[in-house]
């Protein structure tokens, strides 16, 4: 069975402190491995995939990273913006686009 | 583009009723899912459809029901509500390039008394 698993399940950073999301994964042959942040009262939104060990993936304060086992997600210098849940999902081998397995999250709080 | 879109935003029922939560996609995209988000459990998949006419059941099918009859909507329903299937209900639609993007509805908060 598929599972993901993320760590912590809350973070709480002050402004410009920088720190790590944690995303440990057990998937049979993974497709796919994606990133989502999620605002109180709305639907994920996409932020990366990774496919393959040593890949990154960055976008303004944000870099995902991937290795066999697991996938990190750096926050550098974070604003109180980034304030949001983000999860974690994985595609299995065989499985269809859209058939994803997802952690439970993790609800980031940045202070000013 | 209007994206992937949901209605209702909210529904209160009464344990026994059914109902049907809509949604829709304007971006013709094959894939589209359907997932339920419980405190603390993270999104679990529901049902899933691959194209019109193609469903498949995912982690947490029991008691739902899908039917895919054109590319843009894919309907979730709800045959005879229970208290445990009080929930966020989110649909989604893949678009299999560009990094298997999927976008994500506003979601439909459901209350089952």
């Amino acid at each position: 069975e598929d599972q993901v698993t993320q760590s912590p399940e809350a973070l709480r950073l002050q402004e410009g402190e920088s720190s790590s999301l944690n995303c440990s994964y057990t998937v049979s042959g993974l497709r796919g491995l994606f990133w989502y942040r999620q605002d109180p009262g709305k639907g994920p939104e996409f932020l990366f995939t990774l496919y393959s060990a040593g890949e990154e993936k960055e976008k303004e304060r944000l870099k995902a990273t991937l290795t066999k086992k697991e996938s990190f997600l750096h926050i550098t210098a974070p604003k109180p913006e980034d304030s949001a849940t983000y999860l974690c999902a994985v595609r299995a081998g065989g499985t269809s686009y859209g058939k994803l397995t997802f952690g439970q999250g993790t609800i980031l709080t940045v202070h000013p | 583009n209007a994206g992937v879109t949901q209605t209702p935003k909210f529904q209160v029922l009464k344990t026994g009723q059914s109902m049907t939560l809509q949604c829709a996609q304007d971006m013709n995209h094959e894939y589209m899912s359907w997932y339920r988000q419980d405190p603390g459990m993270g999104l679990r998949l529901i049902h899933y459809s691959v194209g019109a006419g193609i469903t498949d059941q995912g982690e947490v099918p029991n008691g739902y029901n899908v039917s895919r009859s054109t590319t843009e909507d894919f309907p979730l329903r709800l045959l005879s509500a229970a208290p445990s299937q009080t929930s966020v209900y989110f649909c989604a639609s893949t678009r299999p390039g560009s990094q298997e993007t999927q976008y994500f509805g506003p979601g439909t908060r459901l209350l089952v008394l």
